[in-house]
């Protein structure tokens, strides 16, 4: 069946390095959406990539969506202690009725 | 906050047990989905349902079913529960692209 990884699944780094998430699909998406969840919450969303090739910011986030369709990733550049939780790629399948395939999540720690 | 509320927080059940849990969303929410979240895993897509009908289903069986209501609540129900049913249960209302999720229910089967 249709599967969505992520990699890597732990990361540590030190406050005010830059953080990476790779995310990938088996099959080509619609869109994606990218969710940040912290420890004992729900998850949050905060973006939707819809167009192939497409790049989009938000302050110290970067997020990219493949000119196939099948891969993502989340930046973090100079990462802060508020930046801990996991983050999760969600690919989203308009057509038909397995609507959204959450990916298998980095969990990003900031050590101060 | 997301306007998404959901009760009971926690709960304990048998297996074999039948259990109801409740949504709350806000109004513009006309979509909402649930998800079933293992302890360190990603979300799984249970189904969505839009205009009270269900429009979008993952991998779980037919003992799990939904209903949507036009206050924009929902309700999921698991019969015959297993011990692999043990997980948080999140729901989610839609507006636009955006899922708003609730805190979840977490639920025990013992």
């Amino acid at each position: 069946g249709q599967q969505v990884m992520q990699i890597p699944q732990y990361q540590h780094v030190q406050e005010g390095e830059d953080f990476t998430t790779y995310c990938n699909s088996s099959t080509t998406l619609s869109n994606i959406q990218w969710y940040k969840q912290r420890p004992g919450g729900h998850p949050v969303f905060l973006i939707q990539l819809v167009k192939s090739g497409e790049v989009k910011k938000q302050k110290r986030l970067t997020f990219q969506f493949g000119e196939a369709k099948k891969n993502s990733s989340l930046h973090i550049t100079a990462t802060q202690t508020t930046d801990v939780g996991t983050y999760f790629c969600a690919g989203v399948n308009t057509s038909g009725t397995y609507k959204y395939i959450f990916g298998t999540g980095t969990r990003l720690k900031v050590l101060a | 906050e997301t306007g998404v509320t959901q009760s009971p927080t926690h709960l304990i059940k048998t297996r074999g047990q039948q259990v109801t849990l409740r949504c709350s969303s806000q109004s513009g929410h006309n979509t909402v989905s649930w998800y079933q979240q293992a302890l360190g895993q990603g979300p799984q897509f249970i189904f969505q349902y839009y205009r009270e009908e269900e429009n979008g289903r993952g991998n779980f069986p037919p003992r799990f079913s939904g209903l949507q209501f036009p206050n924009y609540s929902s309700e999921l129900n698991v019969n015959a529960l297993e011990l692999d049913d043990s997980a948080l249960y999140l729901c989610a209302g839609h507006k636009y692209n955006e899922q708003f999720f609730g805190p979840g229910t977490r639920l025990t089967v013992l």
